[in-house]
């Protein structure tokens, strides 16, 4: 079984400053790992994956994120906020088996907020 | 474009009517999805059908009544709604044995019930 757990369901910064949005995972295979994003009124958009290679992605809009699978995190980062990138982040991970029906398993989600 | 549209993009619907949403994906997918996600709640998988089967059914009200008569399209057929059920309705798809993929999600509807 797969879980993912996002520390903070609202995160507010100031536009300008790092953002950093948390996301702890268990799986009991490698995992891939994924962050969406979904501005108001919108579907989800995959903004980054992780699938085994480079464990520091590099995703749109200037978004990165790190496996770290020692502290089972894939926490995104973005240097400098923007007002644009107010929107909800979810994270999700799914199994590397790659068999039938394989399971995305979202978090529920951070809400971010810029701030002027 | 997403690659998988969803219409109509808004809906309102009295509580005895009978309204069907649609999805389509132009990505040779083979598994489609149907989530609910509701004011502060987390995404909620309803349906999930693979190579036109459904596999999955989340102890969804039979008032949702989904059809998925190819890879390509998939149906929600809605009777006798809540006001409870209104709710953004996202479709995705995703290529069966693929998971380094992830999915791919439509825009979603807006569904309103009075």
């Amino acid at each position: 079984a797969q879980s993912v757990t996002q520390l903070g369901s609202h995160v507010s910064v100031s536009e300008g400053a790092l953002v950093l949005l948390r996301c702890n995972y268990s799986s009991s295979v490698p995992p891939y790992l994924f962050w969406y994003v979904q501005y108001p009124n919108q579907g989800l958009q995959l903004l980054l994956k992780y699938t085994s290679a480079a464990t520091l992605v590099k995703g749109i809009n200037g978004f990165e994120a790190e496996f770290k699978k020692s502290e089972t995190s894939f926490h995104l980062t973005k240097p400098s906020a923007h007002m644009s990138d107010a929107a909800e982040y979810f994270c999700a991970v799914s199994d590397q088996s790659g068999g039938s029906n394989y399971k995305l398993t979202f978090g529920k989600g951070t809400l971010l907020t810029v701030n002027p | 474009e997403t690659g998988v549209t969803q219409t109509p993009r808004h809906l309102v619907m009295g509580m005895t009517n009978k309204k069907s949403l649609k999805c389509e994906q132009h990505l040779g997918h083979n598994a489609m999805y149907w989530y609910k996600q509701s004011a502060k709640k987390p995404l909620e998988l309803m349906f999930v059908y693979n190579f036109k089967e459904q596999t999955e059914n989340n102890s969804v009200p039979s008032r949702f009544s989904p059809e998925c008569p190819n890879s390509s399209h998939l149906f929600l057929h809605l009777h006798t709604l809540q006001p409870e059920d209104s709710a953004l309705y996202l479709c995705a798809s995703s290529q069966d044995g693929a998971s380094g993929y992830g999915y791919t999600f439509g825009s979603g509807t807006r569904l309103t019930v009075v």
